[in-house]
Formats: structure tokens, sequence, C-alpha cells
């Protein structure tokens, strides 16, 4: 099973700020990565794809990079409604598909 | 408009059963593999089942296999996870989700329905 870490657990962030969030998988993925965005009391919604593509209606402001073992997602302006929790997934390898345990972009 | 609608959580005893549905429209149900993904309180997300679209593959996490089953009806664009043997580490909010077959991401998700497992 390919285990997937995210880093940091938390991140506190102003709005207009950049976020940069990680994911490490514990094999190659190649690009079969994804990110999602979890609000409370909602199911995920994908934001990005094979990852560096944005899923339908995301907007540019979100952005996915990386390859191999090492995954990046960056939001270039925080707006309000991006405050949420953000999960990577890979999906070479499945099943079992796995997710990194998420990180919590918080209001600084 | 893609939906998936979860339903049939509820409160049930350990060792008890449980049957989920999800309710598709908004797109060719019978061309698409869905999923059953878990959330814990307050904790990640958790692959649970999966089935092709026409149910020929049904793999299973683990933590479920030989007590979860996953079938789907195409007529009725449903899928369904029974669940038997539950126990307490079952408590979670279950989403089904649909992907592309093959290698691909779960591109849209229900909103959850939670089965909590306790005496």
């Amino acid at each position: 099973e390919i285990v997937m870490t995210q880093s940091p657990a938390t991140l506190s962030v102003s709005p207009g700020e950049r976020a940069t969030l990680s994911c490490r998988a514990s094999h190659s993925v190649n690009s079969n990565l994804a990110w999602y965005q979890q609000k409370p009391g909602q199911g995920p919604r994908l934001l990005i794809y094979g990852a560096s593509a944005r899923a339908t209606g995301i907007p540019a402001r979100f952005s996915g990079s990386g390859s191999g073992t090492e995954f990046t997602l960056t939001i270039s302006s925080l707006q309000s409604e991006d405050f949420a929790v953000y999960f990577c997934q890979q999906y070479k390898n499945w099943p079992p598909s796995t997710f990194g345990q998420g990180t919590k972009v918080e209001l600084k | 408009e893609v939906q998936l609608l979860e339903s049939g959580g509820g409160l049930v005893q350990p060792g008890g059963s449980l049957r989920l549905s999800c309710a598709a429209s908004g797109f060719t149900f019978s061309n698409s593999a869905m999923s059953w993904v878990r959330q814990a309180p307050g904790k990640g997300l958790e692959w649970v089942s999966g089935i092709s679209s026409g149910s020929s593959d049904t793999p299973y996490a683990d933590s479920v296999k030989g007590r979860f089953t996953i079938s789907r009806d195409n007529s009725k664009n449903t899928v369904y996870l029974q669940m038997n043997s539950l126990r307490a580490e079952d408590t979670a909010i279950y989403y089904c989700a649909k992907k592309e077959s093959g290698a691909a991401p779960f591109d849209y998700w229900g909103q959850g329905t939670l089965v909590t497992v306790s005496s």
C-alpha cells in the first residue's frame, strides 16, 4: 500500500496570502495524484487531478505541481471561501486508493 | 448536474447490519465505476470498496473484507453497501463517489450518511 503524507497539518494564512501545501508518496505514483477540498458538513470536492490539471469549475488561483513522490498544491491568493481541509490522493495503485491525512487551512 | 445521494445510515449495535444506498443522477451511471469512502469523526478519508461499471470487479479494503459487500443496480442508478458484523471502528460518515474506469480520481462525491456503531 502506498502511504501518503501531507504537511503541514495546519496552515494559518491571512486572506490574500499565498498558501503552499505538500504531499509525499511512499512510492512513485507518477502523476496519478489528486487534490480535494472539504468544508465542514460537505463531501470532498475534486480540485486537481493528474497532479496539475484543474477540475471543471476550479478557479485559476489553485495550481498543482510535482510528479513521482513529491507534490504541491498552491493557492495563489487565499479567498475567504478557501478556508477548508485539503486532502491528496494517489490513484496509481489501487486497490486501495490512499489519501493523505489532510491539511487544514485556517484563518491567521 | 451530477448528484449522488446517500441514505441508510443510522445507529446500530455492534455485530449488527446496515445497508447503505447511493442514488445517482446527472450522468451515465452504467458507464461509471463507483466507490464508498468513509471518514471517522475528525479523521481523514479511507477508501472502503469499489465496483466497476459492469460489477465484474469489487475490491475491498482489508479492514472490511469479508464483512461488507458492494453491489449496484444499473437499472435503478443505485449503488449499495451491505455492512455486516459492524464494529465500533466502523463508525464514520460514508460517502459514495464516482470515478471513470481505470486510474482516475473521484470526480464527484455525495454529502455522506452517518453510521454510528454503539451499544
